[in-house]
């Protein structure tokens, strides 16, 4: 069975401070990876998505980027951490092929101090 | 661009009330739809999904939807609900025909009465 996996689970840095956040997918072969912000009130905000090694779309421009260095890896970063970035990541899978279901992480609560 | 509204924000409803949460879409062409639910202090699930055919489609717990393409929507209906369904209930769509996004709605926040 798949898998996902996202670390770790709360975060606080302060501002001016690196980012970086890691899911890993088991069980599956080249799928869709997503990066989504869950700010309450406002549902989710598609922020990256890649459809295979080192191809990555961003959807919002802002302080974060996003690679996949490896298959089943998705890796959510950020140089220098503002205080809007603080919120609610989620790391989600799906297969490939256009329009498929999408099976989410835990979340990471990121708080920027 | 694809873009889901859910226009209902809050909902509370006793037990044993029939449920109907709104979903409209903007997008012109081929969709699948989606309604995620998260019970507090879990992930986010599929609740049920419409990639094509019959559309009614039942999904877990008793909840259905129904795609009126006319209309651009998918509502999310349970005929009676029950406590354990308080949870925050999202739409999301996904231009079928050659996109790998999936774009949510900002989401319902459901509290039922017991």
């Amino acid at each position: 069975s798949q898998t996902i996996h996202q670390w770790p689970a709360t975060l606080v840095q302060p501002v001016g401070s690196p980012l970086s956040l890691e899911c890993t997918v088991e069980g599956t072969s080249n799928p869709n990876l997503y990066w989504y912000r869950q700010a309450a009130g406002r549902g989710l905000q598609l922020l990256f998505y890649s459809v295979g090694i080192g191809q990555i779309s961003s959807e919002v421009p802002q302080n974060l980027s996003a690679s996949r260095p490896q298959d089943r890896q998705f890796i959510l970063s950020s140089k220098k951490l503002l205080l809007s970035d603080s919120g609610f990541y989620l790391c989600a899978w799906s297969r490939q092929g256009a329009g498929t279901e999408a099976f989410f992480g835990q979340g990471t609560r990121l708080t920027v101090v | 661009a694809q873009s889901v509204s859910q226009h209902n924000h809050h909902v509370i409803l006793s037990e044993a009330a029939s449920l109907e949460l709104g979903c409209n879409y903007s997008y012109g062409g081929t969709v699948n739809l989606f309604w995620y639910v998260q019970y507090p202090g879990q992930h986010l699930q599929l609740l049920l999904k419409y990639f094509s055919g019959d559309p009614l489609v039942k999904g877990i717990k008793g909840f259905e939807a129904e795609f009126i393409k006319s209309k651009f929507s998918f509502n999310l209906r349970k005929p009676s609900v029950q406590w354990s369904d308080t949870a925050e209930y999202f739409c999301a769509v996904n231009a079928g025909d050659s996109s790998y996004k999936l774009i949510f709605g900002s989401g319902t926040r459901l509290l039922v009465r017991p």
